[in-house]
């Protein structure tokens, strides 16, 4: 069974910031890794994934995530964030080979001004 | 504009009645699905098509069946609706399979059960 886990429900930083969002994972084999965004009474946006290569995988809107399988782990990071970056971050999982995905609860991110 | 189109956007429905939420792409993709979205819960996947003319059941698909006859259509059919069905219903679609490419989701469907 695969599975993803985002420990925080919620992060508030201050524009200018660091922005980082949690997320690990359990799969079996070789994990694919997604990241979407979703703003007030919309859908999901996809933002970035890691399939294979570099651990770091640079996405949309400036941000990056970083794929550490030692720690199972996938953060999405931007280094300065903007209060339009305010949204609902959700982390995905899927192993090869699956058309499914499983998501994260989500993790709300409020930017202040 | 190229996407997806649910329809419809919002619905107050009493138990036991009948339901069914459209979804129309017109991208051409291949594999289509249905998540319903809970607070606390993220997205739960229902049922999922690969392709057109087959169907698959996803984690949460009791009280659910959807149907694939052509490439763009993927409704949802809820048959006897009950209130622990009141959600967030998302449409997506994506070429190639879900955890190879990138998913494309509708607006939303939101079903109130009373």
């Amino acid at each position: 069974a695969q599975s993803v886990a985002q420990p925080e429900d919620q992060v508030n930083v201050a524009e200018g910031n660091p922005l980082t969002v949690k997320c690990t994972y359990s799969v079996s084999g070789n994990p694919y890794l997604f990241w979407y965004v979703q703003y007030p009474n919309r859908g999901l946006q996809f933002l970035l994934k890691y399939i294979t290569g570099d651990n770091l995988v640079k996405g949309s809107y400036g941000f990056e995530a970083e794929f550490n399988k030692s720690q199972t782990s996938f953060h999405l990071k931007k280094p300065s964030a903007l209060v339009s970056d305010s949204a609902l971050y959700f982390c995905a999982v899927g192993p090869p080979n699956d058309y499914k995905l499983s998501f994260g609860a989500g993790t709300t991110v409020t930017v202040r001004a | 504009i190229a996407g997806i189109t649910q329809a419809p956007t919002s619905q107050i429905l009493a138990a036991g009645r009948r339901m069914t939420l459209r979804c129309t792409q017109d991208m051409r993709h291949n594999a289509m699905y249905w998540y319903r979205q809970d607070l606390g819960l993220g997205l739960r996947l229902i049922h999922y098509s690969n392709t057109a003319g087959t169907t698959g059941k996803g984690e949460v698909p009791d009280g659910y069946s959807v149907s694939r006859a052509n490439t763009d259509d993927f409704p949802l059919t809820l048959a006897s609706a009950v209130p622990s069905q009141t959600s967030v219903y998302f449409c997506a679609s994506s070429v190639s399979p879900a955890n190879t490419g990138e998913l494309f989701f509708g607006e939303g469907s939101r079903l109130t059960v009373l």
